[in-house]
């Protein structure tokens, strides 16, 4: 167990639904990051959350978003969901001081899209 | 920007002998980097990391890296693999922009084929 949750561990939806991915980060890490990763794209960075305030933003599609809590766990939402979408999503945290130094990912989310 | 390549999708080496698996990286000014490892079904496990000092870093189960300036290169080494060692590996730098808590930019990841 790396001490970062994420749930639900599978789903399955069809086109055009909308799901919500949750993740709680290790135990007094203040940053959370997602990441998709596929087959043909590889592992791609979506965007970063730190206290609670977005950090930074890589390849996130517009239908997709995320937001972190005061209880520091974050969620991410992909809403008009297209057959591409279907990939392993990664939540990872970091602690305040190492913070790139390296992260703590979660066991990840398979999304099937159908 | 930041980057990393794997040029290789794929390693095939027969238990005992020595791999390496290959990184090389795009930064502006001193790179930070990383290798993690991902076993199937699971989510990606830290290996070892060069932010700053000795060239030749050791991290875990017995991997080493070592960063080579004038290359670009951070390879990832075993001196003996094991069947256990396949998986997927993945290069990382981190992206200097996001300050000390930058996120890491991640290679396409090579497949790692350890066969008795």
């Amino acid at each position: 167990d790396s001490g970062v949750t994420q749930t639900p561990k599978h789903l399955i939806t069809a086109t055009g639904q909308r799901v919500t991915l949750r993740c709680s980060p290790r135990s007094g890490d203040l940053s959370v990051y997602w990441y998709q990763q596929s087959l043909d794209q590889g592992l791609q960075f979506l965007i970063q959350y730190y206290n609670g305030e977005e950090r930074a933003k890589g390849n996130i599609l517009e239908r997709f978003s995320a937001q972190q809590f005061p209880d520091l766990h974050s969620e991410l939402n992909l809403s008009s969901l297209e057959l591409g979408d279907s990939a392993l999503y990664f939540c990872a945290s970091s602690a305040p001081k190492t913070g790139g130094y390296g992260y703590t990912f979660g066991s990840g989310t398979r999304l099937t899209v159908v | 920007a930041q980057s990393v390549a794997q040029p290789e999708d794929q390693v095939n080496v027969a238990e005992g002998n020595p791999l390496t698996v290959k990184c090389t990286y795009s930064v502006s000014g001193n790179p930070y980097l990383f290798w993690y490892v991902q076993y199937p079904n699971r989510g990606l496990q830290f290996l070892l990391k060069y932010i700053t000092g000795d060239n030749l870093v050791k991290g875990s189960y017995g991997f080493e890296a070592e960063f080579n300036k004038s290359q670009t290169s951070f390879h990832l080494k075993k001196p003996s693999a094991l069947v256990s060692d396949s998986a997927l590996y993945f290069c990382a730098v981190r992206d200097r922009d996001g300050g000390s808590q930058g996120n890491l930019i991640f290679g396409k990841g090579t497949k790692l084929s350890v066969k008795p």
